[in-house]
């Protein structure tokens, strides 16, 4: 069965910390996609980032980064020197292969980020 | 570019009646497009798939007969809510599968139903 667990419930930082969202995965399948997306408050998803199974490189964005690593089925984001615009509750996603199109999240972890 | 709008963006309505929701893909035809529903402070929970001409694929224990999907062209796709109860209630989440590179997908900003 496909998984995505995060088991940061809610984080509260203080502007300019650095913070870490855990994010793991379940799947059986070989191939497959990774996604984070950020929900504001207005609830809108926005997309971050969309990571296939076979591309372990690590990417920054700005002052995002993101750390996949197949052997412990992980899928973390970091956000470096954290903003309050960066509150919101941020969503890790698994997209299987074999055709599927569905995504998979997980329960979201609220970020709260105080001037 | 890649834009999915909904509408209406809430609604309130009263117990026994249906109520329409539409996704619009603005600037990108959608072949495929998908129905969420997330509940307050919980996850998104996928309904249905929607395909462009076909019925619809539906989670296990989502009602189809509730929760009616038409996607009636490459651009639009309708969810409506039968014989709303408050159990109803929840954000509706849409997405559109397309955009530049063809396998993304890209959200609506939701519709907020109440269910009175």
């Amino acid at each position: 069965a496909q998984k995505v667990t995060q088991a940061q419930t809610e984080i509260s930082v203080v502007e300019k910390e650095d913070v870490t969202l855990d994010c793991v995965y379940e799947t059986r399948d070989t191939t497959y996609y990774l996604f984070w997306y950020k929900q504001p408050p207005s609830g809108e998803l926005v997309f971050l980032i969309r990571r296939n199974s076979f591309d372990e490189q690590n990417e920054i964005s700005g002052r995002y980064s993101w750390n996949f690593q197949k052997s412990t089925s992980s899928f973390n984001f970091t956000i470096t020197a954290s903003q309050v615009v960066d509150s919101a509750v941020y969503f890790c996603a698994l997209n299987w292969g074999g055709g599927s199109e569905k995504l998979v999240f997980g329960k979201g972890t609220k970020l709260t980020v105080n001037p | 570019g890649a834009v999915v709008s909904q509408h209406p963006s809430w609604v309130i309505c009263k117990s026994g009646t249906s109520v329409k929701i539409e996704c619009r893909s603005l600037d990108f035809q959608a072949t495929t497009m998908f129905w969420y529903r997330q509940f307050p402070k919980q996850s998104l929970m996928l309904m249905a798939t929607s395909n462009e001409g076909s019925k619809a694929t539906y989670e296990q224990g989502v009602e189809k007969d509730k929760f009616l999907i038409n996607h009636a062209s490459l651009t639009l796709s309708t969810l409506t809510v039968t014989s709303a109860h408050p159990e109803d209630s929840s954000f509706y989440i849409c997405s559109a599968r397309g955009g530049p590179e063809g396998y993304e997908q890209y959200f609506g900003p939701g519709t907020r139903l109440t269910v009175t």
